[in-house]
């Protein structure tokens, strides 16, 4: 099994739609939580941070994290075509050396 | 707004040569980070740097790789003699005291192996 599993899409919506991004994971030491948006050959951009379980709002953007499934999920509002990218979950356990394992990403495209 | 910058963008190196790739991090950050993207695969750890030391590094990171912190402002990733494999996107990135997980990335350097 993978240790962070995310299906790769693409994941195509209407502007405007409500987007739900997804991981899943099999390492239960992991505690830390990230979101990043990686457009095509630029490096990734932090969106979300979150810490142990829960929910985190910034603007448009939701983080959850239910680490008894141990699945974590990105929710986007008023998805705009600008929104289109590649979306990354990281996570990472409360190790010397903060290495982050990285989900295989999911392409998204907004619709004008 | 800070952010990582990387240099080259773009390096060109024949199979067997050294390559430098440049990192200028966050400046208040004191953590410090490679990370590697082959085209179309996940972006992977290589390697943490704090307090001019490694702190872990992954299997990829084989004794070809090095790293080093020149002075205070940079931080260099050194392959001695390149392979074809090594072909990827390579990712700096930097994170401050206290959030050591929120990390930073640069645009990253794309290193081609002929």
């Amino acid at each position: 099994q993978k240790e962070v599993e995310q299906d790769p899409g693409p994941l195509s919506v209407p502007e405007g739609a409500i987007v739900s991004l997804n991981c899943t994971y099999s390492n239960s030491a992991f505690q830390y939580f990230m979101w990043y948006r990686q457009y095509s050959r630029k490096g990734p951009e932090l969106l979300m941070y979150t810490y142990s379980s829960g929910n985190k709002e910034d603007g448009r953007f939701t983080a959850q994290v239910d680490k008894s499934s141990k699945y974590i999920s990105l929710f986007i509002r008023d998805s705009q075509p600008s929104d289109s990218a590649t979306y990354l979950c990281a996570m990472s356990t409360n190790n010397a050396g903060n290495m982050l394992t990285f989900g295989g990403g999911t392409r998204l495209m907004v619709k004008p | 707004e800070p952010e990582v910058t990387q240099t080259p963008s773009h390096q060109v190196t024949q199979m067997g040569q050294e390559v430098i790739l440049r990192c200028v991090p966050i400046s208040n950050h004191l953590y410090f980070y490679w990370y590697r993207q082959i085209l179309g695969q996940k972006v992977e750890f290589l390697v943490s740097f704090y307090n001019n030391e490694i702190s872990e590094k992954s299997e990829i990171f084989d004794d070809q790789f090095s790293v080093e912190r020149p002075d205070g402002s940079n931080f260099t990733l050194k392959i001695r003699s390149t392979k074809l494999e090594d072909s990827a996107m390579y990712f700096c990135a930097s994170s401050e005291r206290g959030r050591v997980n929120e990390q930073f990335f640069g645009p990253g350097t794309r290193l081609t192996v002929l």
